[in-house]
């Protein structure tokens, strides 16, 4: 079945400083993948997505690229800020599979220090 | 557009009881599905609603129901609460139709059984 697998945390950087958090998937289809964060008390946002191979996602100065030939889509911020300390989820939908759900990662939890 | 409503936000309930759980969509979005967060076992997928349809079904005992009205407004409902039931409960929404089945969260209702 489907699977995501992201970098285990938690991650500690100082503002200003470059973040990588690694994401891999296993699916049997096509899937679409996904970045969500999740803010202390609050529910999940979308950060961003790619459908297809090659695409990039990008939103308040995270990126990520869909990379199909290492089943990848790490996620990256040039220069992170106190108010990106968050927990940050990879997920994947499969939507030839019709199973209409999203699989998720276990989750990074990011703190940056001022 | 306003966002994913759930209600009640905090829910304190005692083992063997049931508990009912309720979830508006964005205005337009047909699809509704639900997630337990937990620490231990992350984010894992309860059922999605489609018109009114379920879809799919995620690996939780039958205690684990939900249902879709016409409006698109769902409701789930655990009966006999156990100790494990203890969790964020998300609801999230989607247009439905989207290939790349994206989905909106809402803040989510935090269940503790005592």
């Amino acid at each position: 079945g489907d699977s995501v697998t992201q970098m285990e945390g938690p991650v500690t950087l100082s503002e200003e400083a470059f973040l990588t958090i690694n994401c891999t998937y296993t699916a049997t289809g096509y899937p679409s993948l996904f970045w969500y964060v999740q803010y202390p008390g609050e529910g999940l946002q979308l950060l961003l997505k790619a459908t297809k191979a090659d695409d990039k996602g990008s939103n308040k100065g995270f990126e990520a690229t869909y990379r199909k030939e290492t089943t990848s889509f790490h996620l990256e911020k040039g220069s992170v800020q106190v108010s990106d300390s968050a927990v940050y989820f990879c997920a994947l939908s499969d939507p030839g599979s019709s199973n209409y759900k999203l699989t998720f990662g276990k989750g990074t939890l990011l703190t940056v220090n001022p | 557009k306003a966002g994913v409503t759930q209600t009640p936000r905090y829910l304190i309930k005692t083992r063997g009881q049931q508990v009912t759980l309720s979830c508006s969509p964005i205005s337009g979005h047909r699809s509704v599905s639900w997630y337990q967060q937990t620490p231990g076992q992350g984010l894992q997928f309860l059922f999605e609603y489609f018109s009114e349809t379920q879809r799919n079904k995620g690996n939780f005992p039958g205690r684990f129901s939900g249902r879709q009205f016409s409006n698109s407004r769902s409701e789930m409902n655990v009966s006999t609460l156990e100790l494990g039931d203890s969790a964020l409960y998300l609801c999230a929404s989607s247009p439905g139709g989207t290939a790349s089945y994206e989905q909106y969260f809402g803040p989510g209702t935090r269940l503790t059984v005592t």
